[in-house]
């Protein structure tokens, strides 16, 4: 069982360049989520979808774009990258809500 | 100020020696309240989830909850090398099924053999 996996692991991309982080759950999950974490500022929420077809904004979505492709998937594009979104990106998926939340093993990212 | 504030530490302990770990938080609707521990250059995962006001306890670690003073602290008893990580506190407003995660900002512990 993978649970919740995420690919790229690291990436570095020049600013302005575009990229879709890819996240997929196995645990036949209703809601999925994307988070940032940076030093000093905690796991902030970037976009959700409380089930498939729905996606919503989280704390700090201006920069990012999301698409739940269907109930397994849930990825996440940054259209032109900046170096304020140098950060580490974590998935997670949930079955009734955010307070049992499981998250995949985060995708470094990198913007110069 | 934010919502959750949790002091980052670094905090090291002998090993055996019981750990408290502290969050204080501003708003009184949170309602459920989560410990996550994240090893380095992994995910967190979920460690315990309690509601209500009290202690719930899960074998070596147990998470108290104080509404009425806004603080809610986990303990681990015993503690181990391999308790060393960053442990993060978190809370849920739920709505009507709207739901709102906030996290600390989290506390790095390390066990010392």
């Amino acid at each position: 069982n993978a649970g919740v996996t995420q690919t790229p692991k690291f990436q570095v991309l020049k600013t302005g360049q575009s990229m879709t982080l890819q996240c997929a759950q196995d645990m036949n999950h209703n809601s999925m989520y994307w988070y940032r974490q940076d030093p000093g500022m905690g796991l902030r929420l970037i976009y959700y979808s409380a089930s498939e077809g729905t996606t919503d904004k989280g704390e700090v979505p201006n920069g990012y774009n999301v698409s739940r492709l269907n109930k397994r998937e849930f990825s996440l594009r940054l259209e032109s990258a900046a170096p304020s979104q140098t950060s580490v990106y974590f998935c997670a998926s949930s079955i009734r809500g955010l307070t049992e939340a499981f998250f995949g093993q985060g995708t470094r990212l990198t913007v110069v | 100020q934010k919502e959750v504030e949790q002091d980052p530490g670094p905090l090291s302990v002998p090993e055996g020696a019981i750990v408290s770990l502290n969050c204080t938080y501003s708003n009184s609707a949170f309602q459920y309240f989560m410990w996550y521990r994240q090893y380095s250059r992994k995910g967190p995962e979920l460690l315990m989830y309690t509601y209500s006001s009290g202690n719930k306890e899960d074998g070596r670690f147990t998470a108290q909850v104080d509404k009425s003073s806004k603080y809610i602290s986990l303990f681990i008893r015993d503690s181990q090398p391999s308790d060393s990580a960053t442990y993060l506190c978190a809370m849920v407003i739920s709505n009507f099924g709207n739901e709102k995660l906030t996290f600390g900002t989290g506390t790095r512990l390390t066990i010392i053999p």
